[in-house]
């Protein structure tokens, strides 16, 4: 049964800082999903990581997926307030496109 | 273009009640898939449907339930409903041709169950 397990759970940054949120799944997966959600609102699609060695960037955050250790990495750069939100990892449980989702870490960007 | 859309954005109901929520896909996926959202937690699967058939089943009881449309809209049932209902329903649409590789998220419909 697929697991997926994200690390922190919750983050306080400064702004300026960098920081890296862990995403670990325990079986083979085709793909692992980054999404951001803010206070009461849907997903919003950050990353789809196709391979392994797979990087992606957009703006002050960085994806990578390494799928021989299971494990993808969203890197934050200079963190901003409007960064603050959840963030979920998810990989698909087969090539049918169900999802399983970690458990979320919730970042606040403090100034 | 529309994205995904989801109605209604927000339902009370009573325990032992039935609702159904709807969900359209985004033009040009012909898969929707539902998850449940409770408060501070990751979404979870409840099922998949495709050419008007559920493929996938999440660890879900019986009193959910889901239909496809031709027009590949989709509405999720939930019979007898629970305190535990209480969460936020949210729909994804995908496209098979496309290998399901970006799922688009509806707005969500929050139900709270008294």
């Amino acid at each position: 049964e697929l697991k997926v397990e994200q690390n922190p759970l919750f983050l306080s940054m400064q702004e300026g800082k960098n920081y890296t949120i862990y995403c670990n799944y325990s079986t083979t997966s085709d793909r692992l999903y980054w999404y951001r959600q803010d206070p009461g609102k849907s997903l919003e699609s950050l990353f789809v990581l196709l391979s392994n060695g797979a990087v992606k960037q957009e703006g002050r955050l960085m994806a990578s997926l390494d799928t021989k250790a299971r494990l993808s990495t969203l890197h934050i750069t200079a963190a901003v307030h409007d960064l603050s939100a959840t963030y979920f990892c998810a990989a698909v449980y087969n090539q049918g496109g169900k999802l399983i989702f970690g458990q979320g870490t919730e970042l606040s960007v403090k100034p | 273009d529309a994205g995904v859309t989801q109605s209604p954005t927000h339902l009370i109901k009573t325990r032992g009640q039935q609702v159904t929520l709807r969900c359209s896909p985004k033009s040009g996926h012909d898969t929707v898939s539902w998850y449940q959202q409770a408060l501070g937690q990751g979404p979870q699967f409840i099922f998949q449907y495709y050419e008007e058939e559920e493929r996938q089943r999440g660890n879900f009881p019986d009193r959910f339930s889901g239909h496809q449309f031709p027009n590949y809209s989709s509405e999720l049932n939930v019979n007898a409903l629970l305190l535990g209902d209480s969460a936020l329903y949210l729909c994804a649409s995908s496209s098979r041709s496309a290998g399901r590789e970006t799922q688009y998220f509806g707005p969500g419909t929050r139900l709270l169950v008294l």
